[in-house]
């Protein structure tokens, strides 16, 4: 069983479209990242949200944190064919009493944006 | 700043013989990652150094793995004997904070093929 579950695992639309990508578990957490990977390149990190309801938005590009720090969405808007990548999401694992943790991730969306 | 850098870049290689995949992080950067891309497991944790010092090597496959990290400014990661099953991307990845609100920075990572 995934600790994160990330849906759907592929999205094929056209330039111009809206996606939501959606990133879930039954765990909550203290923080969750987004990051996205192009072709034969490693991951890039592209927003962290900390607190519950918390919605950052980056260009076209929209990140919500659910209210029970459980879950996430990604939507972006107006698609255009750079966008094109798989999209993780990734957790921190805290061990007891520590302040370390290690990236967990999901397995990740790959979307395919046509021109 | 250059970033995380890997070499090399691509390896192919026949069963049996030792590979040795290097990292050098970003300066300033205090822990360093190990992770492990194929399609059907997605991104693995292999190993975190902290302050050159492993900290959590729970995810390394088998005995034929170690990493080591002399010092602050490089590390590596040897398998020894390969096997086709250890055919990946390969993945470094540096952060001044281990997971939490900091997120890691990635290399361009190793494709590794042992055939």
């Amino acid at each position: 069983t995934q600790l994160l579950e990330q849906s759907p695992q592929f999205l094929s639309i056209q330039e111009g479209e809206n996606l939501t990508v959606y990133c879930n578990s039954s765990s909550v957490f203290s923080s969750l990242q987004w990051y996205r990977q192009e072709p034969g390149e490693g991951p890039v990190l592209l927003v962290t949200v900390v607190t519950g309801g918390e919605v950052k938005k980056l260009k076209r590009l929209t990140f919500q944190f659910g209210d029970a720090r459980k879950d996430s969405s990604l939507h972006i808007t107006a698609a255009q064919p750079g966008d094109t990548g798989l999209y993780l999401c990734a957790v921190p694992l805290h061990a007891g009493g520590t302040s370390y943790g290690k990236l967990t991730f999901g397995q990740g969306t790959i979307l395919t944006v046509h021109p | 700043d250059a970033g995380v850098i890997q070499s090399p870049r691509h390896e192919v290689t026949e069963m049996g013989q030792e590979v040795t995949l290097r990292c050098k992080p970003i300066s300033g950067h205090d822990y360093l990652f190990w992770y492990r891309q194929t399609m059907m497991r997605g991104l693995e944790l292999l190993i975190y150094f902290n302050n050159n010092v492993p900290i959590d090597d729970s995810g390394m496959p088998e005995d034929r793995f170690s990493a080591k990290m002399p010092n602050a400014s490089f590390s590596t990661l040897k398998i020894q004997p390969s096997e086709p099953r250890d055919s990946a991307v390969y993945f470094c990845a540096s952060s001044f904070r281990a997971g939490g609100n900091y997120g890691y920075t990635f290399g361009s990572g190793t494709r590794l093929t042992v055939v």
